[in-house]
């Protein structure tokens, strides 16, 4: 089966740095990625990591490691306007690298 | 540039009546489309997938369908709803190439009663 896990929820103080987990078991793999949905909008996309290590872009950086399945989202210098939910994705399925199977997400609420 | 629209973006319906939701895409040719549902609670599931002009993959057996009946058009239908059709409903496309990212629309939020 295929099945994704991240934290339900987190919380985190304004200009601080937030780490979000997830783990992973599929059938195959072509690629994990992070997604930011805020409250009642659509997903964007935020980081694709295909190879171990870790990828930064600005203020987010998304690492991964195949041999544990497992993947986190680091947050910098956190703002209030990151307060959204952040879903964790992975491409499972051979040659098509665009289906993807969705974590439930994880709700991150920033404080001041 | 590329965009997506889908409507209508918040619809009430009765239990037992039809369901169209539209989806187009604009500024990109032969795009593969995707239907998506959120429950509240849970992860985004796919409903459907396209990768051309009547070519639809159903990937969760239900009452639902769609159909893509020109390139960048995209229908998510249902002849009688349930009230387990509730959800955020959200179309999407990509390039097809091995980047994987999806472009959302906008959503539409179905309420069954």
């Amino acid at each position: 089966g295929q099945n994704i896990d991240q934290p339900t929820e987190m919380t985190a103080t304004e200009g601080a740095i937030v780490q979000i987990n997830c783990t992973y078991q599929t059938s195959g793999f072509n690629g994990l990625f992070w997604y930011q949905q805020h409250a009642g909008e659509a997903p964007t996309f935020l980081s694709y990591n295909v190879l171990d290590g870790l990828e930064e872009k600005g203020r987010f950086s998304s690492f991964l490691s195949r041999s544990k399945g497992y993947s986190y989202l680091l947050l910098k210098e956190l703002q209030m306007k990151d307060s959204a939910s952040y879903l964790c994705a992975v491409s499972a399925v051979p040659y098509n690298t665009d289906k993807l199977i969705f974590g439930t997400g994880t709700r991150l609420q920033v404080f001041p | 540039s590329q965009t997506i629209h889908q409507w209508p973006a918040t619809l009430v319906q009765p239990v037992g009546s039809p369901l169209s939701l539209e989806c187009t895409v604009e500024g990109t040719s032969n795009p593969n489309l995707y239907w998506y549902r959120q429950a509240a609670g849970r992860g985004l599931q796919l409903l459907f997938y396209s990768v051309g002009i009547g070519q639809i993959s159903s990937e969760v057996p239900q009452n639902l369908s769609a159909s893509r009946p020109q390139d960048r058009q995209f229908i998510l239908s249902s002849k009688k709803l349930l009230l387990s059709d509730s959800g955020f409903y959200l179309c999407a496309w990509s390039r097809g190439s091995s980047s994987g990212e999806l472009f959302f629309g906008e959503g539409s939020r179905l309420t069954v009663l």
